[in-house]
């Protein structure tokens, strides 16, 4: 299976901080074609996972545009460009490249 | 817009069948997405458990093949895990979701149901 290693673990940021996230895969995820299937989801406390972000870098259209994500192959990052509350909870990458898919082990973001 | 809804008893014991129903509403099974069951453990691991396809194939996480079988019900707009011989360690809290294979996404998920296994 595709290790998904995610860090840190925790953040704790201010509103209108910066907050960067590093997803990074046992082997690389562009798969056969040519598509990169690395995605980031969030899950607010007491909420269901809400999609992010998909093929490494595209927002789904509900997302603010101070989120983005970049890489390529087996690393990669979620950047918040200035935190706010809203955006307090667990971020997850998971890739659907290889079968089974696989998880990150999450990175809790709290608000200070 | 659609909503999945997973249901389900939320207290299995041990050597038993865990089975949930995720209800689909706003779009049709049918209709061109797969149909994936994710679990998120006590302490945020979260492992994808396995997908049905608009046309009734299965694919399984490897870690379950023995013991989980995923089905659906098309009169009603719904698909079904079931898991047998759960421990413990199958306590989770389970979703359903929406999987679109060209994008490599689940961009859409359920509530949870929340599973606990204890005698």
């Amino acid at each position: 299976d595709v290790v998904m290693t995610q860090t840190p673990v925790s953040l704790s940021l201010a509103i209108g901080q910066p907050a960067s996230i590093s997803c990074k895969s046992s082997q690389s995820l562009l798969g056969t074609s040519g598509k990169t299937f690395l995605n980031w989801i969030l899950q607010r406390p007491g909420q269901s996972p809400k999609r992010l972000i998909y093929q490494v870098s595209k927002l789904y259209s509900e997302v603010p545009d101070r989120f983005s994500g970049s890489g390529s192959e087996t690393e990669f990052t979620l950047k918040i460009s200035r935190v706010e509350a809203e955006d307090l909870g667990v971020y997850y990458c998971w890739q659907g490249t290889h079968f089974p898919f696989t998880f990150g082990s999450g990175t809790k973001l709290e608000i200070k | 817009e659609i909503q999945l809804q997973e249901s389900g008893p939320g207290l299995v014991k041990p050597s038993q069948s865990l089975s949930l129903t995720c209800s689909v509403t706003g779009y049709t099974i049918t209709s061109g997405y797969d149909w994936s069951w994710i679990r998120k453990f006590p302490g945020n691991k979260m492992e994808w458990m396995g997908y049905i396809s608009y046309s009734g194939s299965t694919n399984y996480n490897p870690s379950l093949k023995s013991r989980i079988s995923i089905t659906r019900d098309t009169s009603k707009n719904q698909f079904f895990l079931q898991l047998n011989s759960v421990t413990t360690e199958d306590t989770a809290t389970y979703y359903c979701a929406r999987y679109l294979r060209i994008r490599g996404v689940m961009d859409a998920w359920g509530q949870g149901a929340s599973v606990t296994v204890s005698s």
